[in-house]
This record gives structure tokens, C-alpha cells and sequence, in this order.
């Protein structure tokens, strides 16, 4: 079975591009979620989704993040304008939602470089 | 406000000895407590998970600790072998709340062989 697919898997820009980040959730997953891991602050939620409706965006850093999920099966995350202190490792994950506890599924991420 | 605290950062055993990895939360809402482990270039993964109705865990080396009263659960690694070296997580969720899980800051457990 596929697992959570991100791409790009590495990403390098230059600060003020427009960067935008996708994901394919596990099929049949109604629950997405988008993560942001540094350092400094480890693993952070950014904004997640049931059933393609954005649920929780308290997340999101600031208004130049934006997340989309337009269908069950693609997410998007862009950044605009990127900013050297968004270069991080950006996780999506999915889970089933509804009866007892859900484990989330997390894709292998994409690495974000902003020069 | 960090809700769930971990530690700690890091730490070295010996192959064969026991990782223990202790986690503390505050939110008495939180329903399930999993446990993540994560490699070098990969996104975390589910390694073992415990209910607060449950003192105990076990699932092969790795055991959950759980003290609901302290509000404290514990990861211990068993017979620890070099493939476990990577970085652990606890976390913490609430299901009522979308299954959100909040994470600890991880534990980087390097086992030497």
C-alpha cells in the first residue's frame, strides 16, 4: 500500500519566491494534517483538514502560509512570500476519523531551503 | 504553553541496555498517548500506543509505562540495538478534537554497539 506522498522532497529558493508544497494522502484517509519541524521549536501543527474542510488553522505562522485540500486525495501548503526563517522540514500526515483513536500516517517530508 | 514535555534530549546506551524516555503532560482531556519514531530523512512513524484506562503496554522491546495520577508515561526500550538508534517522540491526543496530536520536543537515542 502507498504511503502519505510529499513533493517536492527537497526544495531550495530564494526569500521572497512563492513556494508551495503537496501532498497525496493514503486513500481512503479523511483526515489531513501539515507539520513543520526545526530545531528549535521540534514538531509543530500548522493546519489540518476532515473530510476536505479545513478544521484547525491556529497553526499557521502568519498570512503568508496558506493550505488548500481541493479533493480527497491532494493537499497543497504554499508559502508567499518565503522567508529564510521558514526553512524547515514539512510534514503532511492522514488519518481515518471517527470511532476510537486514529493513528496519523506522516509522509517523509519536504525539506525547505529560503536563501 | 509546551503541553506535553519530554525527556530526555538525548541519550547513549549500550546494545542490550534499556532506553527509558519519560514524557509529563498537563491537559487531563488527553485520550491516547502514541508513541513516534523517526529516522534520518523520514517522517515519523507510529511505534506503540497506550490508552490512560491502561497501566501497561507491551508490544516486543518497547513498553509503555502509564501513570495517570502523575500524569506521566514512559517509553522503556528493552535489549537496545544499534537499528534503534533514531529520534522518539511522545505525544498526546484528544479524539473529541479532531485527533490532534501534540508532540513532545523528542528524545535522540543513540545506541552504541
Amino acid at each position: 500500500d502507498a504511503g502519505v506522498i510529499q513533493s517536492p522532497r527537497h526544495e531550495v529558493t530564494e526569500m521572497g519566491q512563492e513556494v508551495t508544497l503537496r501532498c497525496k494522502p493514503i486513500s481512503g484517509h479523511n483526515s489531513l494534517f501539515w507539520y513543520r519541524q526545526t530545531m528549535m521549536r521540534g514538531l509543530e501543527l500548522l493546519i489540518y483538514f476532515n473530510n476536505n474542510v479545513p478544521i484547525d488553522d491556529s497553526g499557521m505562522p502568519e498570512d503568508r502560509f496558506s493550505a488548500k485540500m481541493p479533493n480527497a486525495s491532494f493537499s497543497t501548503l504554499k508559502i508567499q512570500p518565503s522567508e529564510p526563517r521558514d526553512s524547515a522540514v514539512y510534514f503532511c500526515a492522514s488519518s481515518l476519523s471517527g470511532g476510537r483513536n486514529q493513528p496519523q500516517h506522516f509522509g517523509d517530508g519536504t525539506r525547505l531551503s529560503i536563501l | 504553553q509546551q503541553q506535553v514535555k519530554q525527556s530526555p534530549q538525548s541519550l547513549i546506551v549500550q546494545k542490550g541496555g534499556i532506553s527509558i524516555i519519560n514524557c509529563a503532560y498537563e491537559n487531563t482531556a488527553f485520550d491516547y498517548f502514541p508513541w513516534y519514531q523517526q529516522f534520518p530523512g523520514k517522517g515519523p512513524a507510529l511505534l506503540i500506543a497506550i490508552r490512560p484506562d491502561v497501566s501497561e503496554k507491551k508490544e516486543g522491546r518497547f513498553t509503555i509505562s502509564f501513570n495517570k495520577s502523575a500524569k506521566q508515561f514512559s517509553l522503556h526500550i528493552m535489549d537496545s540495538q544499534p537499528g534503534d538508534s533514531a529520534t522518539y517522540f511522545c505525544a498526546a491526543q484528544i479524539k473529541a478534537a479532531g485527533n490532534k496530536l501534540t508532540f513532545g520536543g523528542g528524545t535522540r537515542v543513540l545506541v552504541k554497539p
